[in-house]
């Protein structure tokens, strides 16, 4: 089955941790997103990329990073330096770039700061 | 920046009812998609509309596109309890790249 793997489900980190979220997709998508969830609010974009080798800011990026080595995957890195990282964070990719078309998402990650 | 309004936050209603949600934005938009949350889980696409004034259908869910590509709605008839989620909207403005989520329609159903 084609889709989009998040891990962990779950993930429980102290103060100070930094902590990696996992995304891989088998869709051979070329872009790929991660975006926060927060209750009562939509979807914000923290970064995305569009090819291998190449990601973007998006518009709550600070606290966050990144990498794109390979088409299947793009994982998120929680750092230290965001102050508030509690959240539902989601990954998705989509066939064509941002805005194009249809995003598909993984089931997320639940991440709780202790 | 863009953004992208969506109202009401919550509703209510009795199972059989009709249900609509509203979404505007304060760019043009080049298109905009519809997406449904069920409790505890991720996004469905459900739609993408790119044409002025676009209707399109699917079941009971009905989709519009405001002729001048700032509006949309959601209209579900008779809502059963599998309608029951958070839906989206979410818009591309004209001549941007990037995808804006408005914070969405909590829809509960009343057996």
């Amino acid at each position: 089955d084609g889709g989009i793997t998040q891990s962990p489900k779950y993930l429980f980190r102290k103060e100070g941790q930094n902590v990696t979220l996992s995304c891989e997709q088998n869709l051979n998508h070329d872009a790929m997103y991660w975006y926060r969830q927060d209750p009562g609010q939509g979807l914000r974009l923290i970064y995305y990329s569009q090819i291998v080798n190449d990601f973007q800011k998006g518009d709550i990026a600070e606290g966050y990073s990144v990498s794109r080595e390979k088409k299947e995957s793009f994982p998120l890195t929680v750092t230290s330096a965001q102050k508030n990282p509690t959240a539902f964070y989601l990954c998705a990719s989509s066939l064509g770039g941002t805005g194009a078309g249809e995003l598909f998402f993984g089931e997320g990650s639940r991440l709780t700061v202790l | 920046g863009q953004q992208v309004m969506q109202i009401p936050q919550y509703q209510h209603v009795q199972e059989g009812e009709d249900f609509t949600t509203y979404c505007n934005s304060s760019t043009t938009l080049s298109n905009i998609q519809w997406y449904k949350q069920r409790p505890g889980g991720h996004p469905v696409f459900l739609i993408q509309l790119v044409k002025s004034g676009e209707v399109k259908k699917q079941k009971r869910l009905t989709f519009q596109f405001g002729e001048a590509k700032k509006n949309s709605s959601l209209h579900i008839t008779a809502t059963q309890t599998t309608d029951v989620g958070t839906y989206f909207c979410a818009g591309t403005g004209a001549g941007s790249y990037q995808l804006t989520f408005g914070k969405g329609t909590k829809l509960s159903v009343i057996p």
